[in-house]
Parts: structure tokens; C-alpha cells; sequence
């Protein structure tokens, strides 16, 4: 079965550039994750979609993040503009639904200059 | 305070030693707890649930006490593949939304 896909693996921007990660859950995970972990800490949630409706996006900085998830399977999650503090790996996981083992992709680690 | 707290280490442990973790919660509606190890790098996966009773999984036995509202992690027979973050995760519902909540982290190294 395959994993989670994310791309790309690593970016590198410049401060109140634009960027767009993109995720795809493994096939039937109806419930797809957003986090951001910063180094040195746990992954803190970013949005939470179930199916394609958002659930949670109670921490995502709505003045410079946004997320979809058309269709409800792959999801895009964009950072406009970046900030130096938004400098982290980008991970995204899914899971059958919210009380089951989530399952993370690669992570995308963004650095801004 | 944080929500679920962990100490982050580092463990420096020498091989065969044995290593215990422990991670406390502060909301009590808490109701599902997993121990999920991170490799340098590297995405984080589960490495177990953790259940009222206590389960143990080879050389690694988890614990929950919810009175105390903390969980632990033992590690019997350290081995070097064994060096990695172990994160403490707590599920609960929230506004109808079951979410996941990490701790920062606890950083296991086991040396030759």
C-alpha cells in the first residue's frame, strides 16, 4: 500500500515570497492533517480536514496560510507571503478516520531567507 | 504550561541499559494515548498505542495512569537502532473534532 506523498521534499524561499506544498493521503484515509514542526519540537497541528470540509483550523495563521482539499483526497497547503518564523517542516498525515493511527509522509522542510 | 509535556532529553544510555520515559497530560477529557518514535529527519511513526491496562510490545511496555493523567515508556535492552525522539501523543474530542496532540518530544541516545 502506499504511503502518503508529499512534495516537494525541501524549498528554500526568500521572506514574503510565495509556496504551495501538496499532499496526497493514502487512498480511503477520509480524514487528511496539516502539521508544522519547528526544530527541537512536536509537530503542532496547522488544519484538520475530514473529507473535503474543514474541521480544525483553529492555530492555522489565516492572515498568511490557507488550505484546501477539493474532491477530498489530495490537499494544498499554501504560506502567502512566508515569514521567517515559518521556517519548519510542513508534514502531512491522514488516517481512516480521527481516532485511528495517523500516517505521515516525508515532510516538506521549508526554509525562508 | 503545555498541554502534554515531555522531558526532552537528551537520554544518553549505553547499550543493553534499560530507559524510561515519561510524559504527563493536562485535560483530563483525554482519551486515547500513543508513544510515536521519530527518526532524525524523518517522519514520525507509531510505535504504540497505549492502554488503561498496560501492553508491551518485545522490549517496550507502555503505561497509562489516569489519575495522574501521566503515561511512560520503558525501553528494556537498549540497542543503538533504538536512538531516536519518542513523542507522547494525547487524542481527544474537541468542539465534535477528534484531535491529536503532541508533546515536544523526548531525545533517546544509546551509545556504544
Amino acid at each position: 500500500e502506499a504511503g502518503v506523498a508529499q512534495s516537494p521534499r525541501y524549498k528554500i524561499i526568500e521572506k514574503r515570497q510565495s509556496v504551495a506544498f501538496w499532499c496526497n493521503p493514502i487512498s480511503g484515509h477520509a480524514t487528511l492533517y496539516w502539521y508544522q514542526q519547528i526544530l527541537g519540537q512536536g509537530p503542532k497541528l496547522l488544519i484538520q480536514f475530514q473529507n473535503n470540509g474543514v474541521v480544525d483550523d483553529s492555530q492555522l495563521p489565516k492572515d498568511r496560510f490557507s488550505a484546501e482539499r477539493l474532491k477530498g483526497v489530495d490537499s494544498t497547503l499554501k504560506i502567502q507571503p512566508a515569514k521567517l518564523e515559518d521556517s519548519a517542516v510542513y508534514l502531512c498525515a491522514s488516517s481512516s478516520r480521527g481516532r485511528n493511527e495517523q500516517f505521515f509522509g516525508p515532510g516538506t522542510r521549508l526554509t525562508v531567507l | 504550561r503545555k498541554e502534554v509535556e515531555q522531558d526532552p532529553g537528551p537520554f544518553n544510555v549505553p547499550e543493553g541499559a534499560t530507559v524510561a520515559f515519561n510524559c504527563t497530560y493536562s485535560n483530563s477529557a483525554s482519551q486515547s494515548f500513543f508513544w510515536y518514535r521519530q527518526d532524525c529527519r524523518k517522519e514520525p511513526k507509531l510505535l504504540m498505542s497505549v492502554y488503561s491496562s498496560g501492553n508491551e510490545d518485545g522490549r517496550f511496555t507502555a503505561q497509562l495512569n489516569r489519575a495522574s493523567q501521566y503515561i511512560s515508556l520503558l525501553i528494556r535492552d537498549s540497542k543503538l537502532s533504538d536512538s531516536a525522539t519518542y513523542l507522547c501523543v494525547v487524542g481527544r474530542v474537541t468542539s465534535g473534532t477528534y484531535k491529536y496532540i503532541f508533546g515536544t518530544g523526548t531525545r533517546l541516545k544509546v551509545l556504544a
